[in-house]
């Protein structure tokens, strides 16, 4: 399957620092990025959706302003988390969409586990 | 509105078979995926299905009826490395890409 890069895979963070997540596709164009959050024995809560060259679309109840998302390329997708708090720790997950036809399938990254102390 | 449900845990034999059932409820479908992920992993894609029936890819299978709301992931000859979460997910709606998903079912393969 396609391959995704995320980056990096764990940061520990002072409150009211801001963290930069990295996700790229490695192999393929990924039109649409997709940012999730998971907490411990939870599913993946969607965040927001990422399009290369326009303005991501936050889930309800996401601080667009806390979480800064910009895709500028066909294979690069950032998240920023401005500020973190403590209840901002959790993991993020990154996912790439191969794009097009009926066999639309999202590929994961390997996650960041964000501790903000 | 849109629900997904699946069991919380399963536990099954090395060697033996398991089913992982997903029931769901959506005004529009688009696709049923599962994932499998390890604790403190992203998930890993397994299967997909669009059209009713069952999708056969080597130990896994899955299985998809739309008028039913229902699909299964049938592991074969267990082995200790599928002790994972199994993850359900739909696409909702023509041309909505975005995942919705299940709370997974942890499975513990025992010896």
């Amino acid at each position: 399957g396609a391959v995704v890069s995320q980056h990096p895979s764990r940061v520990i963070c002072k409150s009211g620092t801001s963290v930069k997540i990295e996700c790229r596709s490695l192999d393929f164009q990924a039109t649409t990025m997709f940012w999730y959050r998971q907490f411990p024995k939870q599913s993946l809560m969607l965040m927001a959706t990422s399009n290369e060259g326009s303005k991501a679309t936050y889930e309800q109840g996401v601080e667009k302003d806390k979480f800064l998302i910009n895709h500028a390329s066909l294979t690069l997708s950032t998240l920023t988390v401005t500020s973190a708090h403590p209840e901002d720790s959790s993991f993020y997950i990154c996912s790439a969409s191969t794009g097009g036809g009926a066999k639309n399938i999202q590929y994961f990254g390997a996650g960041t586990r964000l501790s903000v102390l | 509105g849109q629900n997904i449900d699946q069991p919380t845990e399963m536990t099954a034999t090395e060697g033996a078979i398991v089913q992982i059932n997903c029931t769901y409820q959506t005004s529009g479908f688009n696709g049923l995926f599962w994932y499998q992920q390890h604790a403190g992993e992203a998930p890993t894609f397994l299967s997909y299905n669009v059209l009713d029936g069952l999708e056969e890819k080597g130990r896994f299978s899955s299985f998809l009826s739309r008028s039913k709301g229902y699909s299964y992931l049938l592991l074969k000859e267990l082995q200790m490395k599928d002790s994972a979460s199994y993850l359900c997910a739909f696409y909702s709606g023509a041309g909505s890409y975005q995942l919705t998903f299940g709370k997974g079912t942890k499975l513990s393969v025992i010896p």
